[in-house]
């Protein structure tokens, strides 16, 4: 079956724009996260949503990200005003329920801002 | 500094040889759990261990749970190349956090 999807799967920017990366979670899956990994540093959890609660926004580095996740599936983080601190792989993992156990991760998506 | 300390950062080892990843944490660990991620695909999930003196195997692959010592170590016997990648170890917070990970090359 499908696994996670991420799109696009590269994207570069010029400092100072916006842009939007989307996750397509395995259907039925009820919690979606987003994490980011910068060059030489671990996983950094940006947001958490489950089900139709109020997501956990605890992790977002600063009011420049938002993520959104319509009708209990498709989320998409957006990023404004782009800067080159930025740039990194955003990963999305779906999971079915609240457990962390059986986490599933998409492929990433490359972010350069120049 | 991180949370989470692994060691070693990188690892070359020959085809066939044993070897160990290390994670070490600054807190207590209420819950450890293991990743591999290979270039250009997403993180894997490989297992989690929960309680002190846990040891869970998959494959060729085990891990433990030293609490006491607030360290999981990741074993892999007879290497193999399938197992080259990078390996990342996480824990439970009030969200997850990971370590920088630990890159993997075995030689045939």
């Amino acid at each position: 079956g499908a696994g996670v999807s991420q799109s696009p799967s590269n994207k570069v920017t010029e400092k100072g724009k916006d842009v939007e990366l989307r996750c397509d979670p395995i259907s039925g899956h009820t919690a979606l996260y987003w994490y980011r990994q910068s060059l030489g540093q671990g996983l950094e959890f940006l947001i958490y949503f489950q089900g139709n609660s109020a997501p956990d926004k605890s992790g977002l580095p600063s009011d420049r990200f938002s993520a959104e996740r319509t009708g209990g599936s498709v989320s998409t983080l957006t990023i404004q005003r782009t800067q080159q601190e930025d740039s990194a792989v955003y990963l999305c993992a779906s999971t079915p329920d609240r457990g962390r156990e059986t986490q599933y991760f998409g492929p990433g998506t490359r972010l350069l801002v120049l | 500094s991180q949370e989470l300390e692994q060691s070693p950062q990188s690892l070359i080892v020959q085809e066939g040889k044993n070897l160990t990843i290390n994670c070490t944490s600054s807190k207590t660990l209420y819950g450890l759990y293991w990743y591999k991620q290979k270039y250009g695909e997403g993180l894997i999930f490989l297992m989690m261990l929960q309680k002190g003196g846990e040891e869970k195997s998959h494959e060729k692959i085990t891990a433990k749970l030293d609490e006491k010592k607030q360290q999981s170590s990741l074993h892999i016997t007879a290497s193999q190349p399938s197992h080259a990648g990078i390996y990342l170890c996480g824990a439970e917070r009030d969200k997850l956090v990971f370590g920088a990970g630990t890159i993997l090359r075995v030689k045939s």
